[in-house]
C-alpha cells in the first residue's frame, strides 16, 4: 500500500523566502506526481503535474522535483509571498492501472509580511 | 474553473437524516473519483467510476454510503443515517487524459 509523508507539517515564514516543502513515498512503481494547493474551506487546485519519467516541473515561482528511486520529491517556492499562505499537497497515482492519487497530509504554509 | 462543479457547497444535517451530494464534470471525463477529507488531513480515497462503473471502493466506504454514476457523466453520493463522523470534506475530481486530477471546491457535511 503506497504511503505519501510531508515534511514539515507546517511552517511559517517571513515574506520574500525561498521555501522547499518536501513530499516522499514508498513504493517507487508510480505514473505520475502532482502538487495541489488548498486554501482553507477550498477545494484543490492543481500546481505541477510531474509524470514519472521526468526529473522536474517548473511554473511560475514553482519548481518540483521528482526522484522516482529514492521516492522523494520537493516543491521549491522562490520568493515567498502572503499569498502563497495555503496548504500543499502531494499525491502519488500509482502504475497498477487504477490510477487513484494517494494523498498526504500536506504542508501548512504561512508567510507573513 | 476546475471543471467540476459540486452541490451543494455546504450542508449541515441532523444525525440520522440522509444527505446526498452531487459533482458535475463540465466536459465528459472517463473517470470520476470520490474523496473525504477531516481537518488537519490530506484527502482520503473513497471510490471511483470509469464511465458508470463504479470499479472500486475503499474500506472506508461503508453500507450507510452509495455512489452512483448513471449515464457516465454528473455522480451522486449518498449517506443513509448520518453520524457525527461523517462530518467532512467530500471532495470530487476527474482525471484528463494525462492523468492530471482536477477537483471541484467540495461539499463540506457538518453532522449535529
Amino acid at each position: 500500500k503506497q504511503e505519501v509523508t510531508q515534511i514539515p507539517a507546517a511552517l511559517s515564514v517571513p515574506e520574500g523566502e525561498n521555501l522547499v516543502l518536501n513530499c516522499s513515498f514508498t513504493d517507487s512503481a508510480i505514473y505520475n506526481l502532482q502538487w495541489f494547493r488548498q486554501d482553507p474551506g477550498k477545494g484543490l487546485t492543481s500546481l505541477l503535474l510531474i509524470q514519472s519519467s521526468q526529473r522536474e516541473q517548473t511554473s511560475g515561482r514553482l519548481n518540483a522535483s521528482l526522484d522516482k528511486s529514492s521516492g522523494r520529491s520537493t516543491l521549491y517556492i522562490a520568493a515567498s509571498q502572503p499569498g502563497d499562505s495555503a496548504t500543499y499537497l502531494c499525491a502519488v497515482t500509482g502504475s497498477g492501472g487504477s490510477y487513484i492519487p494517494t494523498f498526504g497530509r500536506g504542508t501548512s504554509l504561512i508567510v507573513h509580511p | 474553473d476546475t471543471g467540476v462543479s459540486q452541490n451543494p457547497r455546504h450542508k449541515i444535517t441532523k444525525r440520522g437524516q440522509n444527505v446526498t451530494f452531487r459533482c458535475d464534470p463540465i466536459s465528459e471525463h472517463n473517470r470520476l473519483y470520490w474523496y473525504r477529507q477531516t481537518l488537519g488531513q490530506g484527502p482520503e480515497f473513497l471510490t471511483y467510476f470509469q464511465n458508470e462503473a463504479q470499479l472500486e471502493k475503499s474500506r472506508l466506504l461503508s453500507d450507510r454510503f452509495s455512489a452512483e454514476r448513471p449515464k457516465g457523466s454528473f455522480s451522486t453520493l449518498e449517506i443513509q443515517r448520518t453520524e457525527q463522523g461523517d462530518s467532512a470534506m467530500y471532495l470530487c475530481a476527474i482525471l484528463d487524459q494525462g492523468t492530471e486530477a482536477f477537483f471541484g471546491q467540495g461539499t463540506r457535511l457538518t453532522v449535529v
